[in-house]
C-alpha cells in the first residue's frame, strides 16, 4: 500500500525556521517525482515545490523561492522541506504528493499524505 | 500560470439527483501531441487530504465509483456526479498539469 506520512509541523515565530519530512512507503520512492502542496486554513490548494526522482530538477512556486528548499534522500525513502524566513501568509496544512504523469515542474498527485501544520505567529 | 476558475462555488443537491461542477482553465491544456487533457478531479472531505478521481480529464481513478465522470477539453471541463450519495459530500477542486500546476478555487458540495 502506498503511504506517505509527513512530520515536523508545528508553531513557529516570524522570521523562524522549520523543517518537515515526508515518510514515503509501499512504492519504489526513488522512481517517481514529489511535491509539496500546501493549504491555508480554509482555503484551497497552493503547489509549492517539485523534485524530480533523482534529485536533478528542482521548482519552486515563485511564494516561497528562494525561502525553501527541498531535498529527497532515495535511500531512505524520505522528502524534506527547509523553509526559513517564515512569514505568518505561510501558514497551513502542508502536504507531501507523489508525482506522476509529469512534464517540467507539473504533475498529476495521484497520492497525499495527511499533512502536518505549520503556524507562523508571534 | 494558468488559472483556474471552478463554478459554482457551492451547490446542494437532493440525495439520487445529478451534481455538475465546471472548470475553466485560462489557456488551453490540452497537449497536442499526445491529445490529452493535463486536467484532473480531486475530491477533499473534512479533515482529509485530497482524493484524486478523475486525470486526463475524463479517466476515472481506480477504485473510484462509475457516478463520477469527467469531461471537456480545451479549456472547458465538468466534473459530474450522476446520483449524489451521502459520502459524496465534499470540497472538489480541479487542477491542470499542462505547466506549472494550478488547482481550481474549488466547489463544495452538500446535500439539499
Amino acid at each position: 500500500e502506498v503511504q506517505v506520512v509527513e512530520s515536523g509541523g508545528g508553531l513557529v515565530k516570524p522570521g523562524g525556521s522549520l523543517r518537515l519530512s515526508c515518510a514515503a512507503s509501499g512504492f519504489t520512492f526513488g522512481g517517481y517525482s514529489m511535491n509539496w502542496v500546501r493549504q491555508a486554513p480554509g482555503k484551497g490548494l497552493e503547489w509549492v515545490s517539485f523534485i524530480s526522482s533523482s534529485g536533478n530538477y528542482i521548482y519552486y512556486a515563485d511564494s516561497v523561492k528562494g525561502r525553501f528548499t527541498v531535498s529527497r534522500d532515495n535511500a531512505k525513502n524520505s522528502l524534506s522541506l527547509q523553509m526559513n524566513s517564515l512569514r505568518a501568509e505561510d501558514t497551513a496544512v502542508y502536504y507531501c504528493a507523489r508525482g506522476q504523469h509529469c512534464s517540467g515542474d507539473s504533475c498529476l498527485l495521484d497520492y497525499w499524505g495527511q499533512g502536518t501544520l505549520v503556524t507562523v505567529s508571534s | 500560470d494558468i488559472v483556474m476558475t471552478q463554478s459554482p462555488d457551492s451547490l446542494a443537491v437532493s440525495l439520487g439527483e445529478r451534481a455538475t461542477i465546471n472548470c475553466k482553465s485560462s489557456q488551453s491544456v490540452l497537449y497536442s501531441s499526445t491529445n490529452y487533457n493535463y486536467l484532473a478531479w480531486y475530491q477533499q472531505k473534512p479533515g482529509q487530504p485530497p482524493k484524486l478521481l478523475i486525470y486526463w480529464a475524463s479517466t476515472r481513478e481506480s477504485g473510484v465509483p462509475d457516478r463520477f465522470s469527467g469531461s471537456g477539453s480545451g479549456t472547458d471541463f465538468t466534473l459530474t456526479i450522476s446520483s449524489l450519495q451521502a459520502e459524496d459530500v465534499a470540497v472538489y477542486y480541479c487542477q491542470q498539469y499542462y505547466s506549472t500546476v494550478t488547482f481550481g478555487g474549488g466547489t463544495k458540495v452538500e446535500i439539499k
